[in-house]
């Protein structure tokens, strides 16, 4: 079957670093996601790995290990705003438009 | 440009009726996917919409049902309403182009909240 696994919920301290782990197990890799969804709101691209290594992003990187079937989304320098869920989504090699998702992480930042 | 527009924002309807949700894809976007996301869930793919034709759909049955308009939006109708219909309806558009691999980054509406009572 077809699975992504994430971290339900995490906690960090404003201006710190957060890692938000992410596996999945697919039929096919045509590319992994990370996207931002803040409560009532819609969700919103943050990045895009189709091969392994490391995606820097302002203050925002994420990680594909495509042999391990893992990717993290590292966050920096956290502010308030961060505070949000934090979607993980694969493209299988069947059809690159149906993205399986993760169920989100939901961040927390505390002052 | 434009975003994706969704209406309406929040909707509430009875058990077997039906419901009508609409989509405005953004500029320059030729693909419309519907995602029906449940509360502290990831969103599941229901189906896209691409030239006006259904190209690919997930794991829903027929009562939930869709149409493209020549520009580019879309509209998701799901008939006999369930308890278990009550979610947030995202659309999503991305561009496509034929013979183009890697996956497209979609671009989300703040989407449809339904409650069926």
């Amino acid at each position: 079957g077809q699975n992504i696994d994430q971290p339900t919920e995490m906690t960090a301290t404003e201006g710190a670093i957060v890692q938000i782990n992410c596996t999945y197990q697919t039929s096919g890799f045509n590319g992994l996601f990370w996207y931002q969804q803040h409560a009532g709101e819609a969700p919103t691209f943050l990045s895009y790995n189709v091969l392994d290594g490391l995606e820097e992003k302002g203050r925002f990187s994420s990680f594909l290990s495509r042999s391990k079937g893992y990717s993290y989304l590292l966050l920096k320098e956290l502010q308030m705003k961060d505070s949000a869920s934090y979607l993980c989504a694969v493209s299988g090699m069947d059809s690159n438009y149906q993205l399986i998702w993760g169920a989100g992480t939901k961040l927390i930042i505390k002052p | 440009e434009t975003g994706v527009t969704q209406s309406p924002t929040h909707l509430i309807k009875t058990r077997g009726q039906q419901v009508t949700l609409r989509c405005s894809s953004q500029s320059g976007h030729n693909t419309v996917s519907w995602y029906q996301q449940a509360l502290g869930q990831g969103p599941q793919f229901i189906f896209q919409y691409y030239r006006e034709e259904e190209n690919g759909r997930g794991n829903f049955p027929p009562r939930f049902s869709g149409l493209q308009f020549p520009n580019y939006s879309s509209e998701l109708n799901v008939n006999a309403l369930e308890l278990d219909d009550s979610a947030l309806y995202l659309c999503a558009s991305s561009s496509h182009r034929d013979g183009s691999s890697g996956a497209n980054v979609l671009t989300f509406g703040a989407g449809s909240r339904l409650t069926v009572l």
